[in-house]
C-alpha cells in the first residue's frame, strides 16, 4: 500500500495570507490528524477527521480549520499567515480500528 | 495534565552499544505509548508501542519496558547502529480521544 502523501511538500507565503494543505491518507484509513512541529513546541497536535467529522481539536486558534472528503482526503487551511505559523505540518491516517497512526513526510510552510 | 516528558533530550552511543530513552507521563487515562522514529527531512514513522497490559515489548533490536505504578516507559536499542541516529519521539494516546501527547524528542547519535 501506498503511504501517507502529503502536498505541497514545501511551501513559502507572506504574514497575512492563507494557505491550504493537503493529505491523502492510506487506502482504507478513514482517519486523519493533523499535527503541527517546530523546534520549540515540538509535536502539538491540530485536530482529527473520521468520515467527515472533526472528532478532536488541539489547543489551535480558529485561524486553523480542516475538512475531510468523502474519500478520506484531508485538507488543512491557515488564514491569516503569522511567522509563527511556520512549522512541519504532518497529517497521520489511521484505519478505522486500532490506535496505530502513520505519518506522511509533512508540508514544509515558510512564513516570511 | 497532558504531558509526556522525555529524556535524554540528546544521546551519543557508540556503535554496538545500548542505547536508553525514557519518558513519563501524568495523565493515568493514557493507554497506549508508541515510539516513533524520524529521520531529517522525513514524517516520525511508528516503530513500536506498548499497552499498560504488558511490562515489556520486543520487536528486533528495539524494546519498551512499562512500568504503570510508575507512569514511564522506555525505549531500549540494543546493537545500537549508526543507520539508527535519528530523533526519537515518544507519544502516549487514550483509546477515547485519538490524539498523540507526544514527548519533546531525543536525538541520538550513534559513532562508529
Amino acid at each position: 500500500k501506498a503511504g501517507v502523501t502529503q502536498t505541497p511538500r514545501y511551501l513559502i507565503k507572506t504574514r497575512g495570507q492563507q494557505v491550504t494543505l493537503s493529505c491523502s491518507p492510506i487506502s482504507g484509513h478513514r482517519s486523519v490528524s493533523w499535527y503541527q512541529q517546530t523546534p520549540g513546541q515540538g509535536l502539538q497536535f491540530l485536530f482529527e477527521y473520521f468520515s467527515e467529522t472533526q472528532r478532536n481539536k488541539g489547543n489551535f486558534p480558529g485561524r486553523f480549520s480542516g475538512r475531510q472528503f468523502s474519500n478520506s482526503r484531508s485538507e488543512m487551511n491557515v488564514s491569516t499567515l503569522e511567522l509563527g505559523d511556520s512549522a512541519l505540518y504532518l497529517c497521520a491516517s489511521r484505519a478505522g480500528q486500532g490506535n496505530e497512526q502513520y505519518f506522511g513526510p509533512g508540508t514544509r510552510l515558510t512564513v516570511t | 495534565q497532558q504531558q509526556v516528558k522525555q529524556s535524554p533530550q540528546s544521546l551519543i552511543v557508540q556503535k554496538g552499544g545500548i542505547s536508553i530513552i525514557n519518558c513519563a507521563y501524568e495523565n493515568t487515562a493514557f493507554d497506549y505509548f508508541p515510539w516513533y522514529q524520524q529521520f531529517p527531512g522525513k514524517g516520525p514513522a511508528l516503530l513500536i508501542a506498548i499497552r499498560p497490559d504488558v511490562s515489556e515489548k520486543k520487536e528486533g533490536r528495539f524494546t519498551i519496558s512499562f512500568n504503570k505504578s510508575a507512569k514511564q516507559f522506555s525505549l531500549h536499542i540494543m546493537d545500537s547502529q549508526p543507520g539508527d541516529s535519528a530523533t526519537y519521539f515518544c507519544a502516549a494516546n487514550n483509546n477515547a480521544g485519538n490524539m498523540l501527547t507526544f514527548g519533546g524528542g531525543t536525538r541520538l547519535m550513534v559513532k562508529p
